[in-house]
């Protein structure tokens, strides 16, 4: 069974700009969730989408959003990039049910704002 | 509020040693603890999960965890380290009726002294 896949991996943009990313979970996985990586925050939940529909948010500004596909394919989209900004971007998928905290990673997509 | 500690950012141990790496948690209810792993560049694997029952959690790689609720505690531990064990490894704690979200600890870096 193929992972969590995340594209691209390597992204730099410079401030101001926009930026997409996009993530597959493995094949029956209905929930999605996003983490952003930090050398100085680590490891923050931005938010999770479940059967297409927010259903947990994390602490971040309005800048960030997300979506979900019928596919329960995912998306996050950054606008008007800032320098703090600049992270590793990881994607989790699960299944539904008791162990729906149990989640798989992706590799991540590594975002460098100038 | 959920939060995740691990006391100790970085260990060194020899190669062949034993190994204990520490987590705290604070939640209020019975909470669904992991421990993942991270190799540089990479994403994060799961070691193991405590969900209920036997308070002593089997992982791959030949690690263990225990679950001690009166010391709001969760460590990892390996009988003898290899020097492939070198990586970050990070504490997790989760909510069952919070879904697909995750509260990281800020992780601890293991390195392995041949």
């Amino acid at each position: 069974k193929a992972g969590v896949t995340q594209t691209p991996r390597y992204l730099i943009k410079t401030r101001g700009q926009q930026v997409t990313l996009s993530c597959s979970p493995i094949s029956g996985h209905r929930s999605v969730s996003w983490y952003q990586q930090t050398p100085g925050q680590g490891l923050q939940f931005l938010f999770e989408y479940f059967s297409e529909t927010q259903r947990n948010k994390g602490n971040f500004p309005g800048r960030f959003s997300g979506r979900q596909f019928s596919n329960s394919r995912s998306e996050m989209n950054v606008s008007t990039l800032e320098l703090g900004d600049s992270a590793l971007y990881l994607c989790a998928s699960s299944l539904p049910g008791l162990d729906l905290n149990e989640q798989f990673f992706g590799p991540g997509t590594r975002l460098t704002v100038l | 509020a959920q939060s995740v500690t691990q006391p100790d950012i970085h260990i060194t141990v020899s190669e062949g040693a034993s190994l204990e790496l520490r987590c705290n948690y604070s939640y209020g209810a019975t909470p669904y603890l992991f421990w993942y792993v991270q190799s540089p560049g990479q994403g994060l694997q799961l070691l193991l999960k405590y969900f209920s029952g036997d308070t002593l959690v089997q992982g791959i790689k030949g690690f263990e965890a225990e679950f001690k609720r009166s010391q709001s505690s969760f460590n990892l531990r390996k009988p003898s380290v290899h020097w492939s064990d070198a990586a970050e490894y990070f504490c997790a704690v989760g909510a069952g009726n919070q879904g697909g979200k995750l509260i990281f600890g800020q992780g601890t870096e293991l390195s392995v002294k041949p």
